[in-house]
């Protein structure tokens, strides 16, 4: 059983505009949430996270949204750039964004100059 | 910032063989270091969370006996693949965690090859 899923296998993304990923959880006990970027060959690099307790935060162009009532969160890139391509991966844990993470399946990012 | 770094970044090797992969952080004591592994187009499926100083807790259906962790020191875990076969080949990759509630860093991982 899947409790961290990512629907959409890729999106692709004109330079400039707008990227939105998408990431739905069944598990409430999840109450940190994180976003990874993934380059082909390399672990996963860190990129924003957001507690339970809020339902924003913003880092340059990077904003996640948290809807806690529909177990649902997003990334919004803003202007997407040729260089975010990539593998995104949301992830969810328990009590403590170092503790154990439960990734979903990812989402390829193509940005497009 | 946090750096995790993972050794060897690729291996080749017969069938039978065991592989050492080795997981540092670089500057922070890492209390706990976690270890996943991840099929091609597939997520990061956590295998096992290794604690220092004592046994790791392993995720079900992984063998523990197949994938021995050691972590002997706040700063390095070991995860051997003993006798390896064609089956578990795959991407492992390591992660830690700072103190203070801070995400976890990853290694760039170890592509794993068993012919």
């Amino acid at each position: 059983d899947q409790q961290v899923k990512q629907n959409s296998p890729s999106l692709s993304v004109q330079e400039g505009r707008i990227s939105i990923l998408n990431c739905d959880y069944t598990n409430s006990m999840f109450d940190y949430f994180l976003w990874y970027k993934k380059y082909p060959a390399e672990g996963p690099t860190f990129l924003i996270s957001i507690s339970s307790i809020k339902d924003k935060n913003e880092d340059g162009r990077f904003t996640v949204f948290l809807n806690k009532s529909a177990k649902h969160l997003s990334l919004h890139i803003v202007p997407s750039q040729p260089g975010d391509s990539a593998v995104y991966f949301c992830a969810a844990s328990i009590n403590n964004a170092g503790n154990m993470l439960t990734f979903g399946g990812g989402t390829r990012l193509m940005v497009k100059p | 910032g946090a750096v995790v770094s993972q050794h060897p970044s690729w291996v080749i090797c017969k069938s039978g063989t065991s592989v050492k992969i080795e997981c540092r952080s670089l500057d922070f004591q890492a209390t706990t270091m976690f270890w996943y592994r991840q099929f091609p187009k597939q997520s990061l499926m956590l295998m096992a969370t290794s604690n220092e100083g004592s046994k790791a807790t392993y995720e079900q259906g992984v063998e523990k006996d197949k994938f021995l962790i050691n972590h002997a020191s706040l700063t390095l875990s070991t995860l051997t693949v003993t006798s390896a076969h064609p089956e578990d080949s795959s991407f492992y990759i390591c992660s830690a965690s700072p103190p203070n509630n801070q995400p976890q860093h990853f290694g760039d991982g170890t592509r794993l090859s068993i012919l």
